[in-house]
């Protein structure tokens, strides 16, 4: 079973706008990771955040994290239509170093 | 390149039949992983190696799979007896030895069809 669960399963928005993306998750977590996949491609890994903190940036990028609700999101300000592509939150449970994958956002980007 | 890199793309066989798939992961990764995705899921984790080391196996690893990496760098995943069921991606991923769980460096993985 997959124990992140990425909302919306799907999001259309026109380029310029920002996305969110929201993941919830179960157990007790050593880091919580976003990576992104293109049709057809593998995964990229985008940001890691750790159980210690509670806000990263990259880029365009905000991950947050919120232990207490056992949620983060990921926010891509001023979308590109590149950007269009499946968006999946990966949890490191503590003790394991296999990720568990949620079953992705998948964003489209309208130019 | 040096990324992770997967052969073949593409695997298409009749049901039945045995398959290998080769992974060569980031020279200096020495934690290896498969995964296993199928359309519309994100990626299931199948095994794990550490070197040469298989450290974790998942309940969808039936006794049909086997997963090798005999000298520490690649490592190949066999089926045997391929099922419909079978038909998916399957994706190898390496990382870096470090203290938590490292971010994971995927290859474009290999699509196995199933006739």
């Amino acid at each position: 079973s997959q124990q992140g669960e990425e909302d919306p399963q799907a999001l259309s928005i026109q380029e310029g706008e920002n996305a969110t993306m929201n993941c919830s998750y179960k157990t007790s977590i050593n880091n919580l990771q976003w990576y992104r996949q293109n049709s057809g491609r593998g995964l990229v890994h985008l940001i890691l955040i750790r159980s210690n903190e509670r806000e990263k940036h990259s880029g365009r990028l905000r991950v947050t994290l919120d232990t207490s609700k056992k949620s983060s999101s990921l926010l891509i300000t001023a979308s590109r239509a590149a950007d269009t592509a499946s968006y999946f939150c990966a949890i490191a449970d503590t003790g394991r170093r296999a990720l568990t994958f949620g079953s992705g956002t998948r964003l489209q980007v309208q130019p | 390149d040096t990324g992770v890199s997967q052969d073949p793309r593409h695997k298409i066989t009749k049901r039945g039949q045995n398959v290998t798939f080769r992974c060569d992961p980031i020279s200096e990764h020495n934690r290896l992983y498969w995964y296993r995705q199928t359309l519309g899921q994100g990626p299931e984790f199948l095994t794990y190696f550490q070197n040469e080391a298989q450290l974790e196996k998942s309940r969808l690893l039936s006794d049909r799979f086997s997963a090798e990496r005999p000298k520490g760098s690649f490592s190949t995943l066999e089926i045997q007896r391929t099922e419909q069921g079978d038909s998916a991606m399957y994706l190898c991923a390496s990382s870096l030895e470090g203290q938590g769980n490292q971010p994971q460096h995927f290859g474009d993985g290999t699509r196995l069809s199933i006739l």
